[in-house]
């Protein structure tokens, strides 16, 4: 069966400091990798989708940057963290190579606060 | 770019109530509909899937719905109970593979 890891689950980091958090996932070949950002009291919002290694689309402008250096591995990372960057974030994964989107799977999250 | 939203955004009820949380979207070309659950600091559990070609899908006391003429989806809770409390999500599938989210119906059920 497939599952995914999402990690660290919280971290407290300084403004300005790095950032790297990762996802992987296992049991299946070819997903099409996501990560969003929820924060307080809004919304998910889609920050980076990836449909095969090396691949990285952005959809919002921002502090962060994206990578998927393996099949199964995509790592959200920002070289200095701001204030705004605080919110919990999730990575999901979906069957790739398909035109009709399947059944979208997440992991348990990461809670940043930048102080 | 394609909107969903979810109505209403917060509810609030006794246990035992029939409860009817709804989904719609501008883009009537969708593909896959999926109700998703969250408990605060928690990720998305998956409720239930609706495939394109499908009207409907039930699960236990859920049953959702889908209309894709008028771009409209329904999630039916049957006799809630406080373990409902949740907020829950809903997003449509689309090509390129990206996932679109409404910002969910905050639910809460007293006993």
């Amino acid at each position: 069966s497939q599952t995914i890891h999402q990690w660290p689950a919280t971290l407290v980091q300084p403004v300005g400091s790095p950032l790297s958090l990762e996802c992987t996932v296992e049991g299946t070949s070819n997903p099409n990798l996501y990560w969003y950002r929820q924060a307080a009291g809004r919304g998910l919002q889609l920050l980076f989708y990836s449909v095969g290694i090396g691949q990285i689309s952005s959809e919002v402008p921002q502090n962060l940057s994206a990578s998927r250096p393996q099949d199964r591995q995509f790592i959200l990372s920002s070289k200095k963290l701001l204030l705004s960057d605080s919110g919990f974030y999730l990575c999901a994964w979906s069957r790739g190579r398909a035109r009709v989107n399947t059944e979208a799977f997440f992991g348990q999250g990461t809670r940043l606060t930048v102080v | 770019k394609q909107e969903v939203t979810q109505i209403p955004t917060a509810l609030s009820v006794p246990e035992g109530e029939n409860l009817v949380l709804n989904c719609s979207f501008t883009d009537s070309a969708i593909y896959n509909l999926q109700w998703f659950r969250q408990d605060p600091g928690k990720g998305l559990t998956s409720l239930l899937l609706i495939q394109s070609s499908q009207r409907e899908q039930t699960s236990g006391r859920l049953n959702a719905s889908l209309d894709k003429s008028s771009g409209r989806s329904t999630l039916y809770i049957a006799a809630s109970q406080p373990g409902d409390s949740a907020t829950y999500l809903c997003y449509r599938g689309s090509t390129l593979g990206r996932l679109y989210f409404g910002r969910g119906t905050q639910l809460t059920v007293w006993p």
